[in-house]
């Protein structure tokens, strides 16, 4: 099994649309969560920190659930430039210096 | 921005050349890992450094690959043969400092060996 699992997708939303994306891991130390979002043919790059509080940024709220090890992004009145693929990961380490693991990503496209 | 520069950006190589890939982080960093993705396996660990030492290669898929991290500021992944199975895109990323869960990605090195 794959520590970290995602809906490949593609999610086809319109624009204006709510979309969410959920994830979840395998493993029980897992110590920080994140969202990355990845650009056709660029580098990953954070989108946001993922806390057992929730936590909201914008029009971007994350959810963790530590007891079912499930993560979820929920993205309202979704705009075109939301178009990309959004990456659930995790990081097993107490360090900031231990590496994090990737989901495959859900592809996401907003239409006009 | 931790600025990570990756070079090549892009490299056609034919099967059983020498493949070198760099890795610059602009500050100087202790930690760096390496990264490889593709459609079907997504984005692995290949090798991280921790003080420039390799902490965990077991993501290293096998003796072809091998990978040195000389100082803070340079590092560098070979494919010694390569095999078209290993086209890909590698990859180097840092930790932001002071907050060691947010790492920088490099562009990435665009690998197809034909």
């Amino acid at each position: 099994r794959k520590e970290v699992e995602q809906d490949p997708g593609p999610f086809n939303v319109p624009e204006g649309a709510t979309v969410a994306f959920n994830c979840t891991y395998s493993n029980s130390a897992s110590q920080s969560f994140f969202w990355y979002r990845q650009d056709c043919r660029k580098e990953p790059k954070l989108l946001m920190s993922v806390y057992s509080s929730g936590n909201e940024d914008g029009r971007f709220t994350a959810q963790l659930n530590r007891a079912s090890q499930y993560i979820s992004l929920l993205i309202r009145d979704s705009k075109l430039s939301d178009s990309a693929t959004y990456l659930c990961v995790v990081n097993i380490g107490r360090s900031g210096n231990t590496p994090l693991v990737f989901g495959k990503g859900t592809r996401l496209s907003v239409i006009a | 921005d931790a600025g990570v520069i990756q070079s090549p950006r892009h490299e056609v190589t034919e099967m059983g050349q020498e493949v070198t890939l760099r890795c610059k982080p602009i500050s100087g960093h202790n930690s760096l890992f390496w990264y490889r993705q593709t459609m079907m396996r997504g984005l692995e660990l290949l090798i991280y450094f921790n003080n420039n030492v390799p902490i965990d290669d077991s993501g290293m898929p096998e003796d072809r690959f091998s990978a040195k991290m000389p100082n803070a500021s340079f590092s560098t992944l070979k494919i010694q043969p390569s095999e078209p199975r290993d086209s890909a895109v590698y990859f180097c990323a840092v930790p932001k400092h002071g907050d060691g869960n947010t790492i920088y990605f490099g562009e990435g090195s665009w690998l197809t060996v034909v």
